[in-house]
This record gives C-alpha cells, structure tokens and sequence, in this order.
C-alpha cells in the first residue's frame, strides 16, 4: 500500500513558467514533509521540507504547501529553468514519539523545463 | 568534500556470489540509513542505526541481507547469495539527531546480478 502517492509520472513546462509537483500522503502519523531532486546516476538532494504546523514553507524559487486536511502537498517552482529539470521525489516521515525519523518516498514525478 | 560516500559507485556480480557495499556518512551524523531503488520506484527503507546501533529493519530486509556500522562510524551492507532481484540502488542517508532534520543521501551503489 503506497503511502505517498506522486500521481503525475512526468510533467513538462515551459522556462520561466510555474512547475507545480503534487503529493497526497494517507498516512495521518506523518508530521514532517520533504521534497528531494534526483539526477540520473546521482543520490536525492534534498530541496525543501515543511512540517506539519505549517501551512506553507518558501525558499528561493521553491515553495511547498501543506494542506493537512486534504493530506495533500505541492511543490511550487518560480520561474522555472531547464537545470530544474530532474525526477522529484516527495517524502513523509513521523517526528514525534522516538521516531526514527525514516522517510516514505513517493514514486516520484520528472520534471522537464524546456528552454 | 564532506558528504555521504559509498562504494563502489557500481558493482556488477554473479546470482549466488556475495557482495558488500560501504558508506562514510557525514562525520557528526549520528543516524545512518540504507534505502534501495528500484528502477520506477522512489527509495524503499531498508534498515536505520544510530550510532553503532541498528533499531530497525524493513521487511524488504531478507535473512540474506545484513548491515553493520561497527564504532557508529562506516556502515556496511551484506548481500549474501545474490539474486537477479537485488538488482538495483542502494542509497545510503544520514541526517544530525535533531527533530525537522533532513537526510543526506549518498550517490548511491548500483548492483547488477547477472
């Protein structure tokens, strides 16, 4: 059962225009949200995380949104640039209780800025 | 550079030869992980250690697999009698030991079983 769901296998922009990434998540114990950037042949890089009481999270040209209710989160990218271009994985992990703190990925979303 | 290292980048074996896999993780990182990528999937947790201690495996984690980070510093990862299903990424992570803290993940060791 997949826990954290990036329903959009693959999503292409224009540069300079808005990329927005979507999560949903089902598991209510998450408290604690990431996103990572993965290049072909190379580890995740983290990007940009929120937790949960918080609604939204800005750095740069990234944004995430919570939005604990829907159990949904989205990735925003202004403007976006063809280096941007890369697979995106949402993660979730619990914080609280002596949590490992392990994180949950979603499958994943490619993302493509083209010039 | 003082990131997650592993080797090697690459490993190509063998069904039924074992292998070994090795991670530096960040030198102040007290929490070590190892995930597996699988070719369309997002990383799957494997197993976690803080500091020499390993406090959980995933089911994915078969009797044939096994971890160690002997003195909480390395950590390395056992494949015993390989399968053409072990076939992928191998990430290793380490975050700090405070809340709202991310992991840093290594470039990762790809296996292949022939």
């Amino acid at each position: 059962d997949q826990q954290v769901k990036q329903n959009s296998p693959s999503l292409s922009v224009q540069e300079g225009r808005i990329s927005i990434l979507n999560c949903d998540y089902t598991n209510s114990m998450f408290d604690y949200f990431l996103w990572y950037k993965k290049y072909p042949a190379e580890g995740p890089t983290f990007l940009i995380s929120i937790s949960s009481i918080k609604d939204k999270n800005e750095d740069g040209r990234f944004t995430v949104f919570l939005n604990k209710s829907a159990k949904h989160l989205s990735l925003h990218i202004v403007p976006s640039q063809p280096g941007d271009s890369a697979v995106y994985f949402c993660a979730a992990s619990v914080s609280s209780g002596g949590s490992n703190y392990k994180l949950t990925f979603g499958k994943g979303t490619l993302l493509t800025v083209n010039p | 550079d003082t990131g997650v290292s592993q080797d090697p980048r690459h490993k190509i074996t063998k069904r039924g030869q074992n292998v070994t896999f090795r991670c530096d993780p960040i030198s102040e990182h007290n929490r070590l992980y190892w995930y597996r990528q699988t070719l369309g999937q997002g990383p799957e947790f494997l197993t976690y250690f803080q500091n020499e201690a390993q406090l959980e495996k995933s089911r994915l984690l078969s009797d044939r697999f096994s971890a160690e980070r002997p003195k909480g510093s390395f950590s390395t990862l056992e494949i015993q009698r390989t399968e053409q299903g072990d076939s992928a990424m191998y990430l290793c992570a380490s975050r700090l030991d405070f809340a709202y803290n991310e992991q840093f993940f290594g470039p990762g060791t790809r296996l292949t079983v022939l």
